[in-house]
């Protein structure tokens, strides 16, 4: 059964970098035919797709945050990453990771758990 | 961009009693729509996909209908464990890729 796990920082300061880590279990990154997806959720709202990787390195990221996003990916240790900089209080979410097929736009069938980042000094 | 509406945003229903929610799309999306149920403090969960298809272990109580810009999510029965928040996300416009609706909440009666 695949596991997906977010872990990293859950107090992050203005204009900073965030940064979170991906484990996935149960299935391997490398195998193909699948992207890895970040989303977001702020307190009490709706969700939001951050962007994706394939195993390849190919990545894919929502426009209105390209500028701030950088996701990577790391075979060896059968995980993926989540940067987005210049932080502020509106990036304050719990982050999701989740699998998808691979097609251009996809859903989502595997979701991590979620990681509360928030964004105060 | 494709915008996502649903309604009801909450919506009171018996144990036992059918529920039904939609979900409207700004622009035609064909079939390229899935829906989530979210419990409190869980990440999503894949109910459908292809507007119609469950997924993997999705109770067949759970059914969704449409294409276009309309769809809709039929839960038939409503059991204990349904009480929840529904998101629909549209998986056809790109960019700015997947764009999910704001989320009916189920609530009990």
């Amino acid at each position: 059964q695949l596991q997906l796990q977010e872990s990293g920082s859950g107090l992050v300061m203005p204009s900073q970098t965030l940064s979170l880590t991906c484990a996935v279990s149960g299935g391997s990154i490398s195998s193909g035919g699948y992207s890895w997806n970040w989303i977001r959720q702020p307190p009490g709202k709706g969700l939001e797709w951050i962007g994706y990787i394939y195993q390849n390195g190919n990545t894919y990221y929502n426009p209105s945050l390209k500028s701030r996003v950088t996701i990577s990916v790391d075979r060896s240790e059968n995980q993926f990453s989540l940067r987005l900089s210049s932080v502020t209080a509106a990036d304050t979410a719990v982050y999701y990771c989740a699998r998808a097929e691979v097609m251009i736009v996809p859903y989502f069938h595997y979701w991590g758990q979620g990681t509360l980042v928030t964004v105060s000094s | 961009e494709i915008v996502m509406t649903q309604s009801p945003a909450s919506l009171s229903v018996s144990p036992g009693e059918r529920a039904t929610l939609s979900c409207r799309a700004s622009q035609s999306i064909s079939s390229k729509l899935a829906w989530y149920q979210q419990k409190p403090g869980q990440s999503p969960r894949l109910l459908i996909y292809g507007a119609s298809t469950r997924a993997t272990g999705i109770p067949d109580r759970f059914s969704g209908s449409g294409s276009g810009t309309e769809f809709t999510l039929t839960i038939s029965s409503l059991q204990s464990e349904d009480f929840a928040v529904y998101y629909c996300q549209q998986y056809s416009n790109w960019p700015p890729g997947p764009g999910f609706g704001q989320g009916t909440k189920v609530q009990i009666k």
